[in-house]
């Protein structure tokens, strides 16, 4: 089967660094996202990575192992708007072809405190 | 660029009344991707269509649920003889035809089932 497996909940403080995990087993491996859902809102595109390595986007950073099925975001001096949702979502298929579809993960709820 | 469009955002419909909810790419999207959410849950794939075309409908119910995207117009997502459990947020995601994969989210139609 496929999977994406996150923390369910976190909390950390408003100035700290806090990173996220999220580890998949899927049938093929053709690229990794993750989005930010704020209560009542659409998810917002904040990377990708299809190759191994860090790539850093302001106080965002997604890393990716994909012989380990793992990735993680990591967000530095925290503020108090990054308390989200974080989703994990993979583009799976060994053939995946023209197929588009995401596989997600549940999201792992952020809460910042000051 | 007008982002991704849904409407309505608000939907309330009687048991066994029918539900067209419709979603307008972004200029230049020919993929679209429809998902559900249920109150404190992931993001559950529906169906992934690009113009006239249904790629996969591996997350649709078999009865009652239909999707098109037709050549013109946008896509709608049907839901016949409404039940309560299909009260959700209906998210609308579109992708460019290019090499680009992430999807960009609609605000979602929130569907209340009474």
């Amino acid at each position: 089967g496929q999977n994406i497996d996150q923390p369910t909940e976190m909390t950390a403080t408003e100035g700290a660094i806090v990173q996220i995990n999220c580890t998949y087993q899927t049938s093929g491996f053709n690229g990794l996202f993750w989005y930010q859902q704020h209560a009542g809102e659409a998810p917002t595109f904040l990377s990708y990575n299809v190759l191994d390595g860090l790539e850093e986007k302001g106080r965002f950073s997604s890393f990716l192992s994909r012989s380990k099925g793992y990735s993680y975001l990591l967000l530095k001096e925290l503020q108090m708007k990054d308390s989200a949702s974080y989703l994990c979502a993979v583009r799976g298929g060994r053939n995946a072809g023209n197929n588009r579809k995401l596989i997600w993960g549940l999201g792992t709820s952020l809460a910042v405190n000051p | 660029n007008a982002g991704v469009m849904q409407n309505p955002r608000h939907l309330v419909r009687r048991r066994g009344q029918e539900a067209r909810l419709r979603c307008s790419p972004m200029k230049g999207h020919s993929h679209v991707y429809w998902y559900r959410q249920l109150p404190e849950e992931g993001l559950k794939f529906m169906v992934y269509l690009q113009k006239e075309n249904i790629i996969d409908e591996s997350g649709m119910p078999k009865e009652r649920f239909s999707a098109e995207f037709p050549k013109e117009g946008p896509s709608i997502l049907r839901i016949q003889q409404v039940v309560r459990g299909d009260s959700a947020a209906y998210f609308c995601a579109s992708s460019p035809g290019t090499v680009t994969y992430e999807q960009y989210f609609g605000p979602g139609t929130r569907l209340t089932v009474t």
